[in-house]
């Protein structure tokens, strides 16, 4: 069990949108620690997708944004296309873990 | 280009020992904090092991006491020695490099441990 809650599992049409979110507590997300969030597709190995809350690194589509609000954060992918597919991490600090990393338990995303 | 290279994965049965490394390129393992992060079968990505730019080390409460992850800056070099495995500590290693979060990402090394 996760301190970090994602849904296990979402799925949308092409060109469709979709939101994972990412619950935490008090002591990770609450306390202000950033949220990232990491793509992770077949066979490959995973990929920083939003850092700070909402920032995308240089090469990741707009299509991608992230945001985060009390002791939550949410990814939100639009424009869904079939290479989207795959599983969705969101990772956080937390002052209880002398601030390193905790990983949300993954969301896998289903293209239909 | 940033490159992150893991190796030396394999079979190793109960109670055994292994040592992985992470040969990087375009940035200096003494200037990020360097991770390791695991995903065994079928599960998702945990955190396994840190060490700050400083040289201070810190471990997820499943490893701490039997990994310990070092760094050899003459070959820009990251390791995790791997004591005491667990049947659950089966997984794909990833080396990654950044701050407060996974900026570069190696392709993953396969540790099995299994008699």
């Amino acid at each position: 069990q996760s301190v970090l809650t994602q849904p296990p599992s979402v799925s949308g049409a092409p060109g469709q949108t979709v939101t994972i979110s990412c619950t935490g507590s008090s002591s990770n997300i609450g306390a202000g620690h950033d949220v990232h969030w990491y793509q992770h597709l077949p066979g490959t190995a995973p990929r920083l997708l939003i850092f700070g809350n909402k920032n995308r690194p240089s090469g990741v589509p707009d299509r991608f944004s992230g945001a985060r609000s009390g002791s939550s954060a949410s990814l939100v992918i639009s424009g869904l296309q079939a290479e989207d597919e795959g599983d969705y991490y969101c990772q956080s600090n937390d002052f209880k873990l002398k601030g390193l990393w905790l990983f949300g338990g993954g969301t896998k995303l289903t293209v239909l | 280009e940033v490159q992150l290279m893991e190796s030396g994965g394999g079979l190793v049965q109960p109670g055994g020992s292994l040592r992985i490394s992470c040969g990087v390129s375009g940035f200096s393992v003494s200037k990020k904090y360097m991770s390791w992060v695991r995903q065994a079968p079928g599960k998702g990505l945990e955190w396994v092991a840190m060490m700050y730019s400083g040289g201070n080390a810190y471990y997820a409460d499943s490893t701490e006491g039997r990994f310990t992850i070092s760094r050899d800056q003459s070959t820009n070099t990251l390791h995790l020695q791997m004591t005491s495995l667990r049947v659950e500590d089966t997984a794909v290693y990833y080396c990654t490099g950044g701050i407060s979060r996974a900026d570069h990402w190696g392709q993953g090394t396969l540790v099995i441990v299994s008699s």
